[in-house]
Order: structure tokens, then C-alpha cells, then sequence
């Protein structure tokens, strides 16, 4: 079974502190993504990396940066938190083909900044 | 104007009752890929089916079944004799691709379905 691991499942943060989201899969799959679930506007694509150290801004990327020094991982990073940024945030990864393929997600990790 | 549509935001039907959730999306792509995803309190969201731009047939899973028409863009859910464990948030999604070949996937808003005993 794919595993898309979050390494946090509710986190809980001051407004200033940069935080770390991590994101580990093992399923060797190319594609990685971070979205962020709020209530009634489902879920909005913040990045998205194709491969080893590339990147890709989504929807709503301001606030936010990411990085992916291995194929397995992808870290979502908060700058300096904002209170509007609680929210819950999906990990997910899919591989790359002509198929269009599911993509897997994690648990989730609740965020709560105050 | 969003690319996925579910204009059902919740839906609450009692046990055994039939209920579909509708899904309207919007694409200029010629191969796109059609989604439905089911995420229970838990969280976690589970993939239920594909679709890809080129295959109309409906399909019949047990309890579910999916309708999928190019003409009016819709792709729409139904789930036939309801259970309380039918209870949850689902999202339709529309993957297009992008950059390095990818397909990404938005979703639509999601429509709750309440099931009650």
C-alpha cells in the first residue's frame, strides 16, 4: 500500500515561529503536493514539486516555501506564522504519467497558530 | 470562476435512501482526468475512482456508481441504499496537466453527506 506520511498530526505554534511541515512517501512517486483544507473552500493548492529540488507555486503560495532535497520528501515551510494560516494542511504524491494517476494522501496535520 | 463546481455544500439523507452528488467542472484540455475522493471524519482522503477524458462509460461499484458526460461537463456520484458509514465530505477533482508532465488536481469544495440511522 502507498504510505504518504505526516509527521505531525496537530501542531500548535506562536505567530512569528517559522514552522515545518514534513511529508514523507514511499512509494517512489515523482509528484508531491501541499494543499490546505479550510472550511468551504475545500481543498487549494499552495506547491507542488515534479522532481528532486524543483518546484512549483499553486494557488495560494504566499506566506509559504517548500523544499524537496529527496525524491521521498517534501517539507512545506512557514516563514513567520500568521494566525491566518491555522488551517489543515494535505500532503499528497501521485506518479508522473499520461495516465493522470490518483494522488495519495496523508493524515493531515491540524495547525493552530495563535 | 472555479474549474470544479459541487453545488451541493451538504447533503442529509436518512438510511436507504438513494443520493447523487453532482460535479460540474470546466476545462479547455482535450485529455483531462475526472476524480472522487471520500474523506470520513478521520481525514484522510481515499480515492474512489478515475475517469479519464476519453472514457464516457459509466460505471457500477457495488452501492456506487459514477456518470460521466463530456456534453454538459458534469461527472456525478450516486450512491444507491445509503449507510450511516456513507457519512462523510466528498470531493470531486479535475487533473490537467502542468508543468514536467504532471497532472494536477483541483478539487471542488466538497459536498457533506449526512446519513442518518
Amino acid at each position: 500500500d502507498v504510505k504518504v506520511t505526516q509527521s505531525s498530526r496537530y501542531l500548535v505554534k506562536r505567530t512569528g515561529e517559522k514552522v515545518f511541515l514534513e511529508c514523507v512517501q514511499d512509494m517512489d512517486h515523482e509528484n508531491m503536493f501541499w494543499y490546505r483544507q479550510d472550511p468551504g473552500l475545500g481543498l487549494r493548492l499552495i506547491y507542488f514539486s515534479y522532481d528532486v529540488k524543483m518546484k512549483e507555486k499553486g494557488d495560494i503560495p504566499e506566506g509559504y516555501s517548500v523544499s524537496r532535497e529527496k525524491k521521498e520528501r517534501f517539507s512545506l515551510i512557514l516563514e513567520s506564522a500568521s494566525t491566518n494560516q491555522t488551517s489543515m494542511y494535505l500532503c499528497a504524491s501521485s506518479i508522473v504519467g499520461s495516465w493522470g494517476t490518483e494522488a495519495f494522501f496523508g493524515q493531515g496535520t491540524r495547525l493552530t497558530v495563535v | 470562476a472555479q474549474k470544479v463546481t459541487q453545488a451541493q455544500t451538504e447533503i442529509s439523507v436518512v438510511e436507504k435512501e438513494d443520493v447523487t452528488l453532482d460535479c460540474v467542472y470546466e476545462t479547455r484540455d482535450t485529455t483531462y482526468y475526472l476524480f472522487w475522493y471520500k474523506q470520513p471524519p478521520s481525514g484522510e482522503l481515499v480515492f474512489l475512482i478515475r475517469r479519464n477524458s476519453f472514457d464516457e462509460q459509466n460505471e457500477i461499484s457495488g452501492r456506487y456508481s459514477w456518470n460521466f458526460q463530456k456534453s454538459t461537463s458534469s461527472f456525478n456520484f450516486t450512491i444507491t441504499a445509503s449507510q450511516v458509514v456513507d457519512s462523510a465530505v466528498y470531493f470531486c477533482a479535475l487533473s490537467e496537466r502542468a508543468t514536467g508532465g504532471s497532472y494536477i488536481p483541483t478539487f471542488g469544495r466538497g459536498t457533506s453527506l449526512i446519513v442518518h440511522p
